[in-house]
């Protein structure tokens, strides 16, 4: 079974960078058939798309937040990890790592597994 | 990139049939069949309910249904039950972002 956690700071002061990483199990992180991605959730808010990659590196991210996301994958550890800089408290979220795969050979792509989530609070 | 548009919020009686609305544009929803939808708990993450607007993956039960005309998609879920209460999100494939943009989310309440 495919697992995903999501690993680092709860805290992070206001202008520092958030850095985040999704350790995957129970699967390969290079897998062809996947592209693997961030998603935040503000406290009582909706979904938002941060930003995904492709095992080798190729990455896509959301206009609104591009000048401010890094996302970058490591093969040999099975994970991929998230740089978000000079936060606010606008940043301030749980955040989710996912997969985005195929449901069956002719679906679009989907987050079909999913971490459980991590609080980043920014705060000084 | 504009969020697609949801209620905030639905409610209906066990047994019942609700519908959530998802309203995008020619950009996205009215062009694709890339639609789906997420059910959320509280504290949990979203689980996939619906995807290419109408499919089901396996597991999920078949109260739950997806459709879509021109620009609104719309998840049914017949039979309500109490278990049923969460957040729900619709996204789709837009011309501007291969990995979709997300709705507002509704929440369902079971009265």
């Amino acid at each position: 079974q495919l697992q995903l956690q999501e690993s680092g700071p709860g805290l992070v002061k206001p202008s520092e960078t958030l850095s985040l990483t999704c350790t995957v199990s129970g699967g390969s992180i290079s897998s062809s058939s996947y592209y693997w991605g961030w998603i935040r959730q503000p406290p009582g808010k909706g979904l938002e798309w941060i930003g995904s990659i492709y095992y080798s590196g190729s990455t896509y991210y959301n206009p609104s937040l591009k000048s401010r996301v890094t996302i970058s994958v490591d093969t040999s550890k099975n994970q991929f990890s998230l740089k978000l800089s000079s936060v606010t408290a606008a940043d301030t979220a749980v955040y989710f790592c996912a997969r985005v795969g195929r449901v069956d050979d002719s679906s679009g792509y989907y987050y079909d597994y999913w971490g459980q989530g991590t609080l980043v609070t920014v705060s000084s | 990139q504009s969020a697609l548009t949801q209620p905030a919020s639905v409610s209906g009686s066990p047994g019942q049939s609700i519908t959530i609305s998802c309203t995008g544009s020619s950009s996205d929803v009215g062009t694709y069949n890339y639609v789906s939808w997420y059910q959320q708990y509280p504290g949990k993450a979203p689980k996939l309910m619906i995807y290419d607007v109408s499919k089901r993956p396996s597991g999920v039960s078949n109260r739950f249904s997806g459709s879509k005309s021109g620009n609104t998609a719309s998840l049914t879920i017949s039979g309500l039950q109490a278990e049923d209460e969460a957040d729900y999100y619709c996204t789709s494939y837009t011309s501007s972002s291969t990995f979709g943009i997300f709705g507002g989310g509704t929440k369902l309440t079971v009265l």
